[in-house]
């Protein structure tokens, strides 16, 4: 079964500090992944694709097809990356994104 | 970049009554559009894949009767939330794939519709 796993509701950290937001897929072909950033009050939008391996607002994430994971990571928070964090899958020919439950991340002063 | 908007952006209606949403892709063709519904404080949960031209295709328990799609051109599909009920309020998101995006899933999203029944 195609699945997306955001073990954690809340991240809560310090401006300056490291972040990790996790993420695990279930997808038994080859994966498509992406982070979406929803902002207070804002539409969602496109953070990072995992096939582009940029790095987007200082964020970086990795696929790591033997953990099944795309974990999202920042070295330094800022207060302005407050935000819910969605990873999601692409399912191939379906066309689908699958989403995960979110992450919502407070960066505190 | 891609843009994506949605009319209308918030909407009040009298349970019984039908109510259309409008999702357009101002700047680029979209065979496949997306809806999706959102509770408060929840992920996205798909409803249904809208393909240009073609029926739309709905996700297991989303009752198509209820939710009418219609995707007439490239850049406009509609959702009817018909016979609505305060059960059905929620906010409503539509996405659109972009036909010439390197990325085959790649998705836009609207802002969003908040809908109320009362």
């Amino acid at each position: 079964a195609q699945r997306v796993t955001q073990p954690e509701k809340l991240l809560s950290v310090f401006k300056g500090a490291p972040v990790e937001l996790k993420c695990n897929y279930s997808y038994s072909g080859s994966p498509e992944l992406f982070w979406y950033v929803q902002y207070s009050r804002q539409r969602l939008q496109l953070l990072l694709r995992h096939i582009s391996r940029e790095s987007i607002k200082g964020f970086t994430a990795d696929l790591n097809k033997g953990e099944t994971s795309f974990h999202l990571k920042k070295p330094f928070a800022q207060e302005e990356d407050s935000a819910m964090y969605y990873c999601a899958l692409g399912s191939g020919g379906y066309n689908k994104l699958i989403f995960g439950a979110g992450t919502r991340l407070a960066v505190h002063p | 970049g891609a843009v994506v908007s949605q009319h209308p952006s918030w909407v009040i209606c009298k349970s019984g009554t039908s109510v259309k949403i409008e999702c357009r892709s101002l700047d680029f063709q979209a065979t496949t559009m997306f809806w999706y519904r959102q509770f408060p404080k929840q992920s996205l949960m798909l409803m249904a894949t809208s393909n240009e031209g073609s029926k739309a295709t709905y996700e297991q328990g989303v009752e198509k009767d209820k939710f009418l799609i219609n995707h007439a051109s490239l850049t406009l599909s509609t959702l009817t939330v018909t016979s609505a009920h305060p059960e059905d309020s929620s906010f409503y998101i539509c996405s659109a794939r972009d036909r010439t995006s390197a990325s085959y899933n790649e998705q836009f999203f609207g802002p969003g519709t908040r809908l109320t029944v009362l």
